[in-house]
């Protein structure tokens, strides 16, 4: 079992809708959480990170369930330039080490 | 301008050839780390450097070495590469680890090794 799983999607989403999906993590003793946004193969750029009271960042939204382990990304009012894949990330209990999902591709759509 | 570079970016070559890629930020940053991405899973961590001299694992450090001789480079070394080494490099580097380590990804050497 993958360390930290992602939906591949895609998720298909029309202009101005509301999409959300999670990331799960194994390490239960896992510290910090964060999504990664990645188009076409480029680099991967931070989004944001997600802290355990959740937080939000204009129309992204996202949270953190220390329970069920997982971490979900909430995209309101999708734009065109919100198609993209986004990853999530983790940061373990050991120094340095960061275990990333595979991701999920979003296409937004006219 | 701060930035993450990488070199080459796009690199063919055949097994047994020894290979280096360079990486280089100019942030100061203390973290440097290098992945791999390949289709379906996802970028994985290669080796980590948490400042000068200072380097280990990630999740699949086998047939790669590094060094970090110097705060700014994280040199990726490839002494024997072989064709399941063919993928999309990333390195990346942070700050610190404290607190929110956020990392700033270079754009990427994609390796070919026929």
């Amino acid at each position: 079992r993958k360390e930290v799983e992602q939906d591949p999607g895609p998720f298909n989403v029309p202009e101005g809708a509301t999409v959300a999906f999670n990331c799960t993590y194994s390490n239960s003793a896992s510290q910090s959480f964060f999504w990664y946004r990645q188009d076409c193969r480029k680099e991967p750029k931070l989004l944001m990170s997600v802290y355990s009271s959740g937080n939000e960042d204009g129309r992204f939204t996202a949270q953190l369930n220390r329970a069920s382990q997982y971490i979900s990304l909430l995209i309101r009012d999708s734009k065109l330039s919100d198609s993209a894949t986004y990853l999530c990330a983790v940061k373990g209990d050991s120094w340095g080490k960061f275990q990333f999902g595979a991701g999920t591709q979003v296409v937004v759509t006219p | 301008e701060a930035q993450v570079t990488q070199n080459p970016r796009y690199l063919i070559t055949v097994t047994g050839k020894k290979l280096t890629v360079t990486c280089s930020q100019n942030m100061n940053h203390e973290y440097m780390s290098w992945y791999r991405q390949d289709p379906g899973l996802g970028l994985r961590q290669i080796y980590y450097s948490m400042n000068v001299e200072v380097t280990d694992k990630g999740d699949v450090p086998e047939g790669y070495k590094v060094s970090r001789k110097e705060k700014r480079n994280f040199p990726l070394i490839l002494e024997s590469p072989s064709p399941n080494q063919t993928s999309l490099y990333f390195c990346a580097s942070s700050p610190r680890l404290a607190g929110e380590p956020k990392q700033y990804f270079g754009p990427g050497t994609r390796l070919t090794v026929t």
